[in-house]
């Protein structure tokens, strides 16, 4: 059980593109879904915290015009990198919890995405 | 605030071996610890929580982690580390602000276990 869906696993693209990524609960209902970007051999860094229906919170240094989040239902939250520029290259890594404020649940992730922008 | 650091980048160990990877945290109030594990060009996994109750945590893949309130630790153990776990692995502490959940991440240890 609780298992996260992020696709797609891999783009390439040019420079200019937008390009959107999925974030599915497949078995259970998210309440909150976090967006991560991690570059090579470091950490991960939070870029938001998305709760169904509101709006999206975004970490410090983050641009919220650059990467858009939509977390429209339980189970779907999407993040688009607009207007991407090879900067904006790394490993994008989505999780979904079904915490309700309490802080005790574990959090379960995707298999992240590797956007490359040419 | 809230914080965990693993104070070691890589763990070396051979295989057979128990492993411990090193985590301490820094909270307010009472911590609910994670241990997270990621496989190469993947997401991260969990294996296992601290949230009350016994110190000594039992989780996934033969992975157990003690909770060391007066060190303020949660060191990763596992008695005969296998090479299949060789991997990154995170310490999270999780807590809530303003309703939400929060959860901050280690720097990542990175467990290489030789044949």
């Amino acid at each position: 059980g609780a298992v996260v869906s992020q696709h797609p696993s891999r783009v390439i693209c040019k420079s200019g593109t937008s390009v959107k990524i999925e974030c599915r609960s497949l078995d259970f209902q998210a309440t909150t879904m976090f967006w991560y970007r991690q570059f090579p051999k470091q950490s991960l860094m939070l870029m938001a915290t998305s709760n169904e229906g509101s709006k999206a919170t975004y970490e410090q240094g983050v641009e919220k015009d650059k990467f858009l989040i939509n977390h429209a239902s339980l189970t779907l939250s999407t993040l688009t990198v607009t207007s991407a520029h090879p900067e904006d290259s790394s490993f994008y890594i989505c999780s979904a919890s079904q915490d309700r404020g309490q802080g005790g649940q574990p959090q379960h992730f995707g298999d992240g995405t590797r956007l490359s922008i040419l | 605030a809230q914080s965990v650091a693993q104070p070691e980048d890589q763990v070396n160990v051979a295989e057979g071996n128990p492993l411990t990877v090193k985590c301490t945290y820094s909270v307010s109030g009472n911590p609910y610890l994670f241990w997270y594990v990621q496989y190469p060009n993947r997401g991260l996994q969990f294996l296992l929580k601290y949230i009350t109750g016994d110190n000594l945590v039992k989780g996934s893949y033969g992975f157990e982690a003690e909770f060391n309130k007066s060190q303020t630790s949660f060191h990763l153990k596992k008695p005969s580390a296998l090479v299949s776990d060789s991997a990154l692995y995170f310490c999270a502490v999780s807590f809530h602000s303003g309703g939400y959940q929060k959860v901050t991440f280690g720097t990542g240890t990175k467990l290489q276990v030789i044949p």
